[in-house]
């Protein structure tokens, strides 16, 4: 079975401070990995991904994610907040090669940067 | 870009009521899925389909169906709608192959059942 775990309901940063959102997952084999966020009212959007390569990965608006298998976690990070980062967001995982398997979603981390 | 576009964005219905909430999708993808999003429960899949006229149940299918008549169409229907099933519905759709699997979202239907 696949589960995501983001063991924080709310983040709270101050604008200009890096962030971090976590995640932790729990797969049958190897993981793809995906952050989405949402800003209120609208649908879901695509940060980044992770199938196989470098660690570190680069996505939309300056934030990356680093996968670290040993600790089966893919936290999401950005060097420098801004007020407008303001919004919920999600982590998700399939095991690579399994079919038509549809993504699990963690609960949603809501992030607040504070100016 | 993809898009995947849902019928309504708003909607409000009466208890009893037979809801069709549509969602279509322009990048020809074999996968689409439906979501209901709730505070606290995170996004929970309730039907998902992987090609034409084929169909399988998520998580929390009791109450509602589907139809894929169409590869760009996928359509959720509530049989008999009940103030239980007020909540933000999301449409999603992927291709089907491993390195390409990322999901689209629709901007979502926000639907209250009185």
């Amino acid at each position: 079975a696949q589960s995501v775990a983001q063991p924080e309901d709310q983040v709270n940063v101050a604008e200009g401070n890096p962030l971090t959102v976590k995640c932790t997952y729990s797969v049958s084999g190897n993981p793809y990995l995906f952050w989405y966020v949402q800003y209120p009212n609208r649908g879901l959007q695509f940060l980044l991904k992770y199938i196989t390569g470098d660690n570190l990965v680069k996505g939309s608006y300056g934030f990356e994610a680093e996968f670290n298998k040993s600790q089966t976690s893919f936290h999401l990070k950005k060097p420098s907040a801004l007020v407008s980062d303001s919004a919920l967001y999600f982590c998700a995982v399939r095991a690579l090669n399994s079919g038509n398997t549809p993504l699990v979603f963690g609960k949603g981390t809501r992030l607040s940067v504070i100016a | 870009d993809v898009k995947v576009t849902q019928s309504s964005r708003y909607l409000v219905k009466r208890t009893g009521e037979k809801v069709f909430l549509e969602c279509v999708q322009d990048m020809d993808h074999e996968n689409m899925f439906w979501y209901r999003q709730d505070p606290g429960l995170g996004l929970r899949l309730i039907y998902f389909s992987y090609d034409v006229k084929m169909k399988e149940k998520g998580d929390i299918p009791e109450g509602y169906s589907v139809s894929r008549e169409k590869k760009e169409r996928f359509s959720l229907i509530l049989e008999s709608a009940s103030t239980n099933q007020t909540s933000m519905y999301l449409c999603a759709s992927s291709l089907g192959t491993n390195y390409k699997y990322t999901q689209y979202f629709g901007p979502g239907t926000r639907l209250t059942v009185l």
